[in-house]
């Protein structure tokens, strides 16, 4: 059973440039959501996907944008990257619908802003 | 005030050694609730549930006070791969988005 998947695993880009983050969540999941973790924090809750939507958003600036596709995969993107946007990007998934609510993330994908 | 605020730690303790880790949350219109275990650099992945009626899982012992809006987390007889960052972490929504408290690291030594 393959579990919640991310790529790239390591990025770095520059001020100013545009981000894409992809997740492919756990088999039978259909919900994904994606958390920013700053260094020494905990993750904090960015947007989360729901039948190819977004259903809710936290506190988080318009620069920050997803996408689900049929699959249920998903993709987080930010634009005018701004130095404060290094952390770990972590996605997770879950399936509300059948009951779980626990949600398992994936690995992160860690990105780097010079 | 934080939604979620745990120990500040770190806590460092010997093999063999019970601990327990404190969280407290501010919404009390919270309805799960759960502790993570995060190594260096890695996800955080769930360690258990928390119900209010208390749940147990080997050395681990979590319990929920919904009146009183905290929730602790007691490990037995440490292990040295108990090393990690324990998260506490609530849900307030039906849609079970979570939200994180800043963690509390464990050192467990020899």
């Amino acid at each position: 059973d393959a579990g919640v998947t991310q790529s790239p695993t390591h990025l770095i880009k520059t001020r100013g440039q545009q981000v894409t983050l992809r997740c492919s969540p756990k088999s039978g999941h259909d919900t994904v959501s994606w958390y920013q973790q700053a260094l020494g924090q905990g993750p904090q809750f960015i947007f989360q996907y729901y039948e190819e939507e977004e259903r809710q958003r936290g506190n988080f600036p318009d620069r920050f944008s997803g996408h689900q596709f049929p699959n249920y995969s998903s993709e987080l993107n930010v634009n005018a990257l701004l130095l404060g946007d290094s952390a770990l990007y972590l996605c997770a998934s879950s399936s509300p619908k059948r009951g779980s609510y626990e949600q398992y993330f994936g690995p992160g994908t860690r990105l780097t802003v010079t | 005030r934080k939604e979620v605020e745990q120990d500040p730690g770190p806590f460092n303790v010997p093999e063999g050694a019970t601990v327990a880790f404190n969280c407290t949350y501010s919404n009390s219109a919270s309805q799960s609730f759960f502790w993570y275990r995060q190594d260096c650099r890695k996800e955080p992945k769930l360690l258990m549930s928390v119900y209010s009626s208390g749940n147990e899982d080997g050395r681990f012992t979590a319990q929920l006070n919904r009146a009183s809006q905290y929730i602790s987390l007691l490990i037995r007889d440490s292990k040295l791969s108990d090393s990690a960052t324990y998260l506490c972490v609530v849900s307030n929504s039906g849609y079970s988005t979570l939200t994180f408290g800043k963690g509390t690291m464990l050192l467990v030594s020899p």
